[in-house]
């Protein structure tokens, strides 16, 4: 069992829909959880992160944790065709490294 | 500011021979990590470097090593290439390394490799 599971998709919404991106994970010594986003033939960058369960908010993303279902969900308001890319959720124990999903690949349609 | 640096883009090469990889980090990063990128595994770590130390380990074979020099920068060599390696490597480097940094790492574009 992968450490943190993500559904690969791909997910197709049209333009302003709400989306949402989900994944378990399984190691409970996860202490922060991260969205990072990768366009097309370009690395990650960091869109979110959080420390704990609850939500954050910035802009038009949302970052939820629930540590008690080990759920972490990313949503996206009034989705934009620029918000097209692959989604990775990832976790982090200061004993050891940054576990990544396998992400989620986004299409917004026009 | 400049952000990470990865050569080559692009290469090719046979099962067998060994590759080396560059990245340089953006200027003042002292933490480099490594990682392998392929649609079905995702984004898998490799190792990570923090001041000329490895820190950090993934579960890959030995033939996987990397080095970091004193200016930061690092390299990582794969020797006796499998088809199984073909892959994007990705380096991301950070201001405290993985354990100081909040998860925040700056990723280059990757070196795609593809071995035949």
């Amino acid at each position: 069992q992968k450490e943190v599971e993500q559904d690969p998709g791909p997910l197709s919404v049209p333009e302003g829909a709400i989306v949402s991106l989900n994944c378990t994970y399984s190691n409970s010594a996860f202490q922060y959880f991260m969205w990072y986003r990768q366009y097309s033939r370009k690395g990650p960058e960091l869109l979110m992160y959080t420390y704990s369960s609850g939500n954050k908010e910035d802009g038009r993303f949302t970052a939820q944790v629930d540590k008690s279902s080990k759920y972490i969900s990313l949503f996206i308001r009034d989705s934009q065709p620029s918000d097209s890319a692959t989604y990775l959720c990832a976790g982090y124990s200061s004993a050891s490294k940054i576990i990544f999903g396998s992400g989620t690949r986004l299409s917004i349609r026009p | 500011k400049a952000g990470v640096t990865q050569t080559p883009r692009y290469l090719i090469k046979t099962r067998g021979q060994q590759v080396t990889l560059s990245c340089s980090p953006i200027s003042g990063h002292r933490s480099v990590s490594w990682y392998q990128q392929t649609p079905g595994q995702g984004l898998q770590f490799l190792f990570e470097y923090f001041s000329e130390t490895q820190r950090n380990k993934g579960n890959f074979p030995g033939r996987f090593s990397g080095r970091q020099f004193s200016n930061s920068r690092s390299e990582m060599n794969v020797s006796t290439l499998e088809l199984g390696d073909s892959a994007l490597y990705l380096c991301a480097s950070s201001l405290g390394g993985l354990a100081g940094a909040g998860g925040e790492l700056f990723f280059g574009e990757g070196s795609r490799l593809t071995v035949l």
